[in-house]
């Protein structure tokens, strides 16, 4: 059964610092992954897809990666920005069942 | 391009009840997907729609259901409500769904909150 794991689940650090999010799955037949941002109360906004067969996608600040076969992928933030703070998902289309199955989030806190 | 909308935004009934929540995707998505959001299990899928057809649902009772139109708005149904059901609804919509899903465009939700 896939599982999807994000470490830490909560982070706080000074605005301007480059900073990396980690997102761990258990199975490696995915056929992709994505990086949501949560505001508290409100819906998801997706932030980056990168489907199974590649490695990295990038969008301004943000840069996510992906290793198939270690079950891991992060996003990198970049220059980090008081509106940085979010929670920030990471979500997996699983490869066996084509069910979507998220982590919990990290809960990130960007400090003025 | 209008979002995703999905209404009511906030309800409260008493257990036992039975509650229907609706979502209208973003014109000419036709894959529509439900979650539940809880402080405690997090987000867990409930079900997807494409084209009036439910294509995968996930491991909730049959207390749960769902149905797509043919304008793709869908709704959910929850019925013989549970306290334990209290919780944030999201709907998303994609231009594709099951395993060639793009990009899920997520709505505001809707808040439950059982008695």
């Amino acid at each position: 059964k896939q599982e999807v794991t994000q470490i830490p689940a909560a982070l706080s650090v000074p605005e301007g610092e480059n900073l990396v999010l980690n997102c761990s799955f258990t199975d490696s037949a995915i056929y992709n992954l994505q990086w949501f941002r949560q505001d508290p109360g409100k819906g998801l906004t997706s932030l980056l897809l990168i489907q199974s067969s590649q490695r990295e996608q990038t969008s301004g600040r943000l840069n996510a990666s992906l290793d198939k076969s270690s079950g891991r992928s992060t996003l990198y933030i970049a220059a980090s920005q008081p509106g940085d703070s979010a929670t920030y998902l990471c979500a997996v289309v699983d490869g066996r069942d084509d069910k979507i199955i998220f982590g919990k989030g990290t809960r990130l806190h960007i400090l003025p | 391009k209008a979002g995703v909308t999905q209404t009511p935004r906030y309800l409260i009934k008493t257990r036992g009840q039975q509650v229907t929540l609706s979502c209208s995707p973003i014109s000419g998505h036709r894959s529509v997907s439900w979650y539940q959001q809880t402080p405690g299990q997090g987000l867990q899928f409930l079900f997807e729609y494409f084209s009036e057809t439910q294509r995968n649902k996930g491991n909730f009772p049959g207390r749960f259901s769902g149905r797509q139109f043919s304008n793709s708005r869908s709704e959910m149904n929850v019925s013989t409500l549970e306290l334990g059901d209290s919780a944030l609804y999201l709907c998303a919509s994609s231009s594709s769904g099951g395993r060639t899903k793009n990009i899920q465009y997520f709505g505001a939700g809707t808040r439950l909150s059982v008695l």
